[in-house]
């Protein structure tokens, strides 16, 4: 258990739809980052957050948005979704030193129909 | 965009069996270089994280070395057991990111 979790972990929706995954960093991690692996791709980078603020920025899709709360844990919406969307979509945490190991949570497997 | 590559794809070796597998990066730029488990059904769990050239690390029977200058990194595993079966990804921070572009991973099966 890498004490980040992720809620839910399962989710299954339509076309069209707006879903909204959550994450809760380890105690003490200020950095959460967003990634996606869908069928036959590795984990691509969508986006990351510090401390509240919007860090970095990688191929997260127009239709996709995320924010980290004051209490550090974070959301990642979906906003229209198509088949495509469908796939596993982690999320991480680190204290956010230099260069630290990135500590994963259990991932959110989104289903689009 | 970052290209990080691993070989070979995939790996199918005996129980006793040492292995190698190996992930190439960018030499230019370097900041740090971080080797992940990933088991079937689980999420990603940190090996490494190597940051300085002729680096070697251990993790039991896994090890890692480094090198920046040429841009790869090696991990080992010696006797490898069915519970190492895993993919095994490498990672690299772009340049002023922490955010990681990580490798296609390398998928080892060890047979009983």
């Amino acid at each position: 258990d890498s004490g980040v979790t992720q809620t839910p972990k399962h989710l299954i929706t339509a076309t069209g739809q707006r879903v909204t995954l959550r994450c809760s960093p380890r105690s003490g991690d200020l950095s959460v980052y967003w990634y996606q692996q869908s069928l036959d791709q590795g984990l691509q980078f969508l986006i990351q957050y510090y401390n509240g603020e919007e860090r970095a920025k990688g191929n997260i899709l127009e239709r996709f948005s995320a924010q980290q709360f004051p209490d550090l844990h974070s959301e990642l919406n979906l906003s229209s979704l198509e088949l495509g969307d469908s796939a596993l979509y982690f999320c991480a945490s680190s204290p956010g030193i230099k260069y630290n190991e990135q500590f994963f949570g259990p991932g959110t497997r989104l289903t689009v129909l | 965009i970052l290209n990080v590559e691993q070989s070979p794809q995939s790996l199918h070796v005996q129980e006793g069996d040492s292995t190698n597998f190996t992930c190439s990066f960018p030499s230019s730029n370097f900041y740090a270089l971080h080797w992940y488990r990933w088991e079937t059904a689980k999420s990603p769990e940190a090996l490494f994280v190597m940051t300085l050239n002729g680096d070697e690390k251990k993790k039991g029977r896994i090890s890692a070395t480094l090198n920046t200058k040429e841009g790869y990194s090696y991990l080992y595993i010696k006797g490898s057991q069915p519970e190492d079966s895993a993919t095994y990804l490498c990672a690299f921070p772009e340049t002023g990111r922490r955010a990681l572009t990580f490798g296609s991973g390398t998928r080892l099966q060890v047979q009983p």
